[in-house]
């Protein structure tokens, strides 16, 4: 199966610790966008990269998220001292990228519970 | 009927009726318009996407409908099955942003 995945599918940490989510693309799409879902709630964009380029984060928090795309390896969403508000479902999606950027296609998230 | 309830709007339709889910979206420099399902404990899944200058598309039990002057967007789906319980969401890609923007949601609940 080709298609976005994600790990882990489940992540506890306790308020302070940190969290580290991972996405791999699929096959052929460069362009990773990550997403935040609260319970009930749509998807909120977050932040958009390229391989080794931050595009756009104007979805992100200003302090304690971070994300990278490296030129090897995993897409990763980082949070610093998580705080109970930073649970919910996190939603990774991959595109083509260009005129086809719409198409995105999205893993079945991993879902953070601060404790 | 529909209904809105504490968070979630719910749709309610029995087995094999048509179900009209609705959006109204706020962009006019969307370009594209996308429907996604999804089911409890999963990822968003594509359904059907339509081009802002379409005005109708078409795809298997499933159509959606954009009415640019009035911003809203509507999937139809025809003879709703048991497995199309989910809650479906409406993004728009806001041309240029690259970016997927979503609608609040309407949760379809299927009567036996």
């Amino acid at each position: 199966n080709a298609g976005v995945m994600q790990n882990p599918r489940h992540l506890v940490r306790r308020r302070g610790q940190e969290a580290r989510l991972r996405c791999s693309p699929m096959k052929g799409h460069s362009h990773v966008y990550w997403y935040r879902q609260l319970p009930e709630e749509g998807l909120k964009f977050m932040v958009y990269l390229q391989k080794e380029n931050i595009i756009d984060e104007s979805g992100m928090p200003k302090e304690r998220f971070s994300a990278e795309f490296p030129k090897e390896g995993p897409s990763i969403l980082r949070i610093q001292q998580v705080v109970r508000g930073d649970s919910a479902a996190y939603f990774c999606a991959s595109s083509p990228g260009g005129i086809r950027s719409y198409e995105q296609y999205f893993g079945p998230g991993t879902r953070l519970t601060v404790t | 009927g529909e209904s809105v309830g504490l968070h979630l709007p719910t749709l309610s339709v029995q087995e094999g009726d048509n179900s009209i889910i609705n959006c109204a979206y706020s962009n006019s420099a969307s370009d594209y318009f996308i429907w996604y399902k999804q089911e409890s404990g999963k990822g968003p899944q594509f359904i059907i996407d339509i081009r802002s200058n379409m005005d109708k598309r078409q795809g298997q039990r499933v159509t959606v409908l954009l009415n640019k002057t009035v911003k809203h967007l509507s999937l139809q789906i025809a003879a709703t099955q048991p497995g199309d319980s989910a809650v479906y969401f409406c993004a728009e890609n806001i041309q240029g942003a690259q970016k997927l923007v979503f609608g609040q949601g309407t949760r379809l609940t299927i009567n036996p």
